[in-house]
Formats: structure tokens, sequence, C-alpha cells
């Protein structure tokens, strides 16, 4: 069935450095979500993006659909203490959602 | 105020004792779902309903099972069939035809 691998499964960085992270496809997407999940909480919905090509920002994230609908990635500027957490893709299909492994940002003390 | 509840937030169980997991949810929303997340790992899919009355095994079903009785609540028991029930669990919903799904803060189930 469709998969959505979910790249690094763990990035540290130190505060104020960039993170990204990677969600990609061998089929094409029919759309991309992206949650947060904070330590100890739950999944918190960020965006979805449904073109070819897509571009959203809300302010220090950056969030990209690839032109072929196969890969997306979430980027975040100059990270901070409060972004901590774990970032998911997941696709939408139907009533159900195809979900990516997560990747975990750590903050280096 | 609404959103999605879970009680209770910890729960501790014996092996070989089935135990029932709530979900409310004051939002409206037709569909509800039942995730599974074990440490360091994603979000697995257990059982989702969209409409009362009507559910669907999600990915790892075996060991689980749910009812929806009402549009508002979708419990799930674990049974003593489950082999290692002890993880996070997270209730969802989703609005129809919304996108995103609305998370409540889980329940963490421990079986010793």
């Amino acid at each position: 069935g469709q998969q959505v691998m979910q790249i690094p499964q763990y990035q540290h960085v130190q505060e104020g450095e960039d993170f990204t992270t990677y969600c990609n496809s061998s089929t094409t997407l029919s759309n991309i979500q992206w949650y947060k999940q904070r330590p100890g909480g739950h999944p918190v919905f960020l965006i979805q993006l449904v073109k070819s090509g897509e571009v959203k920002k809300q302010k220090r994230l950056t969030f990209q659909f690839g032109e072929a609908k196969k890969n997306s990635s979430l980027h975040i500027t100059a990270t901070q203490t409060t972004d901590v957490g774990t970032y998911f893709c997941a696709e939408g299909s139907n009533y159900q959602l195809i979900w990516g492994a997560g990747t975990k940002l750590i903050i280096k003390p | 105020d609404g959103g999605i509840t879970q009680s209770p937030k910890y729960l501790f169980r014996k092996e070989g004792q089935n135990v029932t997991l709530s979900c409310e949810q004051n939002l409206n929303h037709d569909a509800m779902y039942w995730y599974r997340q074990d440490p360091g790992q994603g979000l697995r899919l257990i059982y989702y309903s969209q409409i009362v009355n009507d559910f669907q095994k999600g990915d790892i079903a075996e060991g689980y099972s749910v009812s929806r009785e009402k549009k508002e609540s979708f419990p799930l028991t674990v049974t003593s069939a489950q082999k290692n029930p002890t993880a996070f669990y997270l209730c969802a919903s989703r609005s129809s035809p919304g996108i995103e799904q609305y998370f409540g803060p889980g329940t963490r189930l421990t079986v010793t």
C-alpha cells in the first residue's frame, strides 16, 4: 500500500541553526499534511499542501510540495527551544491519513 | 470550550485484563480515529469510524475493539488478546469535509 517515508529520524541542532525534514513517496501524493507533536503531547495540525510546487510559510517555517507531488519538506529557520518536538508528515486519502514516522528535533544543550 | 477529551491520562492494568479507553468530542465531527504510538515511533491506525454505528479496522486492529453508538463517543477496548498493549493511545476526530485531524491529549496505558 501507499507509504510515506520520512527522514531523518532525529536531528540534533544548536539553537539558532536551521532544521529540515523530508517526506518521500514512490507514488504521487494527493496532498500532504504536516503536524507537530511536543514531547509528551499530542499531534497538532500545522498545514496542508495540495498543489504541485506549492510553498507556504508560517513565520520561520517553510513548507514545500514537490513539482511531481512525490516529496515534501519542512524547513525551520533559526530554531528556538519552542520548536522542540517531533514533526510528522501525512497524506490524506479518503477518511484516513497515511503517516510518516516523524523527525524528532532536538536542541543541543 | 470545544475539543476532544480522553480519560484517564495514565492507566495501569494487569496482564489478562480487558481495559476500555474513553474518547469524547464536542466538535460535532463525523469521523473519529484511534491510533497507537510506541516510543520513538509514528502513529499507527487501530480503528476509525466515519459515522455513528459504523467503523472500520485500521492497520493494527487485532486485539482491539470499538463501538460508535453516539456521535460524540468512540471508546476503545484493549483486550487480553493484544500481545503488547503498553503504549500511548491517541484519539482524533475530523469534520466532514474538513482536512485536519484534531487529537485528544492521549492515554498512556501500562500493562504489567
